[in-house]
């Protein structure tokens, strides 16, 4: 079956760097999102990964290997409005998402 | 203003009353959907919409239909409310291509007792 693995809950310092891990086995794959997520709200789009390799969008980069099924999400300088949930989805072959559950991220002082 | 609007917000309904939920964009996206979120479950995607005259079943469709009035509106119906799809519950759009990211609606939080 399609399966989509991440950690249910983290919790970091604010101004620190926290990894948010996801491992998926998916039929054919297509590419990775992560979403962004705060209580009560829609989720947001923060990147897409269809290569191999690390892509940076300021204090956001995601990361993806192909070959070992994984991506990661690094935040950097985290700040309290980072608190939220970070949704990760990979795209099978036929171009459907397959979701996972969600991380949450809390940030303390 | 939004671009992905849904109505209503929260609603509460008892069980067996039909209900729907209407979803509207200004994106000009050809692709619309229908996810249900619930504590500690990924999304899942009820149906989809790659045109006005294409309808799609999603993962689990049982209980629920759709109508695609116009490019712009995707209505979500439970013909026969159960406690069970109590939930949030997402309208999403996207471009063309399958990877193109999803633009949500701020979802409509549904309570049926």
């Amino acid at each position: 079956g399609q399966n989509i693995d991440q950690p249910t809950e983290m919790t970091a310092t604010e101004g620190a760097i926290v990894q948010i891990n996801c491992t998926y086995q998916t039929s054919g794959f297509n590419g990775l999102f992560w979403y962004q997520q705060h209580a009560g709200e829609a989720p947001t789009f923060l990147s897409y990964n269809v290569l191999d390799g690390l892509e940076e969008k300021g204090r956001f980069s995601s990361f993806l290997s192909r070959s070992k099924g994984y991506s990661y999400l690094l935040l950097k300088e985290l700040q309290m409005k980072d608190s939220a949930s970070y949704l990760c989805a990979a795209l099978d072959s036929n171009y459907q998402l397959i979701w996972g559950a969600g991380t949450k991220l809390i940030i303390k002082p | 203003d939004a671009d992905v609007t849904q109505t209503p917000r929260n609603r509460i309904t008892k069980t067996g009353k039909r209900i729907m939920l209407e979803c509207s964009q200004t994106k000009g996206h050809d692709r619309m959907y229908w996810y249900r979120q619930d504590p500690g479950l990924g999304l899942r995607l009820i149906y989809y919409s790659f045109d006005v005259k294409d309808i799609n079943k999603g993962e689990i469709s049982d209980g629920y239909s759709v109508s695609r009035q116009a490019q712009a509106k995707f209505s979500l119906s439970l013909e026969s409310a159960i406690p069970n799809q109590t939930a949030l519950y997402f309208c999403a759009t996207s471009a063309g291509q399958g990877s193109s990211p999803l633009h949500f609606g701020n979802g409509t939080r549904l309570t049926v007792t």
